[in-house]
């Protein structure tokens, strides 16, 4: 069975401090992997998308890093603000037509980050 | 930013009732979705939808739900006979083709529902 595992769970930091994201999937054979954010009661927007062949991949204070071959993805998220408290989900998609199930992604619980002044 | 607009933002409904929750996907998109997320629990799949036909639903997605496009604009989710368990938010998403491509998927800020 396909599954995401995030960690950690929830996670405290201070204004203007780094912190990075975990993510672990079982999902093969695998196509991409996406990070999103949400903010309490809205939808998920998206922060990055990476293929199989992407190691690393930016969008502003976020850096994504994915590891096809140990099925890792790590965010980091640099120069914290407080505007950066969300969960913060990772989702992955298998192959088109790999029998992935229900279209193919596959979400994780998310990691909810609190940014403290 | 182009944007996916959900309708109603909150709706109250006693169990029972039949409910639609509505969406408007972004103009040039091929691919719809609806998720829901329960409070305090991960997103779950719901529904696909293609070319004017569903294209995979999850085990959730049983007789109570139905989707449709009326009028080529609007993407519409049906709950009927609403049970207390079908309290949650429900996401719709579109794209312009499917996620096995890796394109950015774009979700609505959801309808939060509530089941009494």
């Amino acid at each position: 069975k396909n599954q995401v595992e995030q960690s950690p769970q929830s996670l405290i930091i201070l204004e203007g401090k780094n912190c990075t994201l975990q993510c672990n999937y079982t999902v093969s054979p695998f196509s991409n992997l996406r990070w999103y954010k949400q903010d309490t009661g809205r939808g998920p927007v998206s922060l990055t998308i990476m293929t199989f062949s992407e190691n690393t991949k930016s969008n502003g204070r976020y850096t994504a890093t994915l590891d096809a071959d140990t099925k890792q993805s790590s965010l980091h998220i640099t120069a914290s603000q407080l505007s950066d408290s969300a969960s913060y989900i990772c989702v992955v998609s298998p192959q088109w037509g790999s029998g992935g199930g229900a279209d193919g992604l596959t979400f994780g619980k998310g990691t909810h980050l609190i940014i403290q002044p | 930013e182009p944007e996916v607009t959900q309708t109603p933002s909150h709706q109250v409904t006693q169990m029972g009732q039949e409910v639609i929750l509505r969406c408007v996907p972004i103009s040039n998109h091929l691919y719809f979705y609806w998720y829901r997320q329960i409070l305090g629990q991960k997103v779950e799949f719901l529904v696909s939808f293609y070319n004017n036909e569903i294209s995979e639903k999850s085990e959730i997605f049983d007789d109570q739900f139905s989707v449709e496009r009326p009028d080529g604009s609007n993407f519409t989710l049906k709950i009927r006979s609403t049970k207390l368990e079908d309290s949650a938010m429900y996401f719709c998403a579109s794209g312009d083709s499917g996620f096995q491509i890796g394109n950015t998927i774009y979700f609505g800020e959801g309808s939060w529902l509530t089941v009494v």
